[in-house]
């Protein structure tokens, strides 16, 4: 499936370091969200921007910090993570927010490693 | 807030049809659903269920939806090794944001 690319597939980064995860939809979807899949954990909502407004943020820890350019794009700017960051990042896509316009659909996520 | 459960393997044998179990608190829920994930993969959305139906069926998949026992399952018939993958229930609450259980990991035997 290609209608929610993310890139890079892979990331190994050190805990000073700086990176920022991308991801694309080729849907025309107006919504876009940021989840976090840790072993052993259900997948934890981060962000959720509409129309490329940040509406949800769920306590995330500011060294995380989205960035939504435009409806079609999204973005995970990393900086001086911590080991428990390590995780799988998923991005999604939706055509809008409220009821049957909210079926979100996947990219194949971010496999992150903090060292 | 809502509170979604699911059981955390299943094992069956190939060819036999396989029920995944999945219980919700919120009664508010308006849609249900299940997403697949295989291994190094991301979630791939199968079905979904609109709160106010009893059973949805495509292809080799049905979804069977209790409310009063806030109760979902999903049943794969002719199970395949290519099924073989974690299984994730999602109910969206009342603000539009979707809860997932932990996921079921599938595991057909040949």
């Amino acid at each position: 499936e290609t209608g929610v690319t993310q890139t890079p597939r892979h990331l190994v980064m050190g805990m000073t370091n700086k990176k920022s995860l991308k991801c694309e939809q080729h849907l025309g979807h107006n919504a876009m969200y940021w989840y976090k899949q840790s072993a052993k954990k259900p997948l934890e909502l981060m962000f959720v921007y509409s129309l490329e407004e940040r509406v949800e943020n769920n306590s995330v820890p500011s060294r995380f910090s989205p960035e939504c350019p435009n409806s079609s794009h999204l973005f995970l700017h990393l900086h001086t993570l911590q080991p428990e960051d390590s995780a799988l990042y998923l991005c999604a896509s939706s055509q809008g927010r409220g009821l049957d316009r909210e079926t979100q659909y996947f990219g194949p996520g971010t496999r992150l490693l903090v060292l | 807030g809502e509170d979604v459960e699911q059981s955390l393997f299943l094992s069956v044998r190939e060819g036999d049809s396989s029920v995944i179990n999945c219980t919700y608190t919120d009664s508010s829920s308006t849609y249900l659903y299940w997403y697949k994930q295989e291994p190094g993969a991301g979630l791939q959305l199968l079905t979904y269920i609109f709160s106010n139906m009893d059973m949805k069926q495509d292809q080799r998949l049905t979804v069977l939806l209790n409310k009063k026992d806030k109760h979902l399952s999903l049943r794969i018939a002719d199970t395949q090794t290519g099924d073989s993958a974690i299984y994730f229930c999602a109910v969206m609450d009342s603000s539009y944001k979707l809860i997932f259980g932990s996921g079921t990991r599938l595991l057909v035997r040949p």
